[in-house]
């Protein structure tokens, strides 16, 4: 059964610094979506990305945000300058219309 | 304004009983609605979609009431396996929205 990929499993960084979060998602969906949830808390929609641009961003999704499926294949989440926080779990998913497959996310830490 | 509310619980449950969840909504306009478990520190996974007339897998039964703005869940039959969080979402604008969770724990 295919499943979606995310690396690394856990980042570490500095405030400030730039990290770039990666997923393979399940190569026949259309829409890829990133979410976060920072521990013990909910579930937050950040982004959808649908034929190679962004359909809907949440308000968490600022300047300080971008996403990019540049081969086809992959798909990133960049953080461009991170801030304490933004630790959280960051889960990267495919589907459409709610039916959703979740990565089993990145664990980002930063300090 | 939570647009997604859910008991957090947890729900204490002995083996083999049978527990429901509800989970209510704000926005009328919302299209449609999931069941997602999320057990510890892992990646939420579908449960079920939930459909005007209700929606059966096995020991799984999700309904939703329009008029009163909930949709509900119902397990059966509990095993100990079924313990984990259940997130409820809704879709609006092409988003999920999520609840925070309702958390299970099925004793023996």
């Amino acid at each position: 059964e295919p499943e979606v990929t995310q690396t690394p499993s856990h980042q570490v960084t500095q405030m400030g610094q730039e990290v770039i979060l990666r997923c393979v998602p399940i190569s026949n969906h259309l829409y890829f979506y990133w979410y976060r949830q920072i521990l013990g808390q909910k579930v937050e929609f950040l982004v959808s990305f649908y034929n190679n641009e962004i359909s809907e961003k949440s308000e968490i999704f600022d300047d300080q945000f971008s996403v990019e499926r540049p081969d086809g294949s992959n798909f990133t989440l960049k953080i461009r300058s991170t801030k304490l926080e933004d630790s959280a779990m960051y889960f990267c998913a495919g589907g459409t219309s709610g039916r959703e497959y979740f990565g089993p996310g990145t664990r980002l830490t930063v300090t | 304004r939570k647009e997604v509310e859910q008991d957090p619980g947890p729900f204490n449950v002995p083996e083999g009983a049978t527990v429901a969840f509800n989970c209510t909504y704000s926005n009328s306009a919302s299209q449609s609605f999931f069941w997602y478990r999320q057990d510890c520190r892992k990646e939420p996974k579908l449960l079920m979609s939930v459909y005007s007339s209700g929606n059966e897998d096995g020991r799984f039964t999700a309904q939703l009431n329009r008029a009163s703005q909930y949709i509900s869940l119902l397990i059966r039959d509990s095993k100990l396996s079924d313990s984990a969080t259940y997130l409820c979402a809704s879709l609006s604008n092409y988003q999920l929205i999520w609840g925070a969770g309702t958390k299970l724990i099925i004793k023996p």
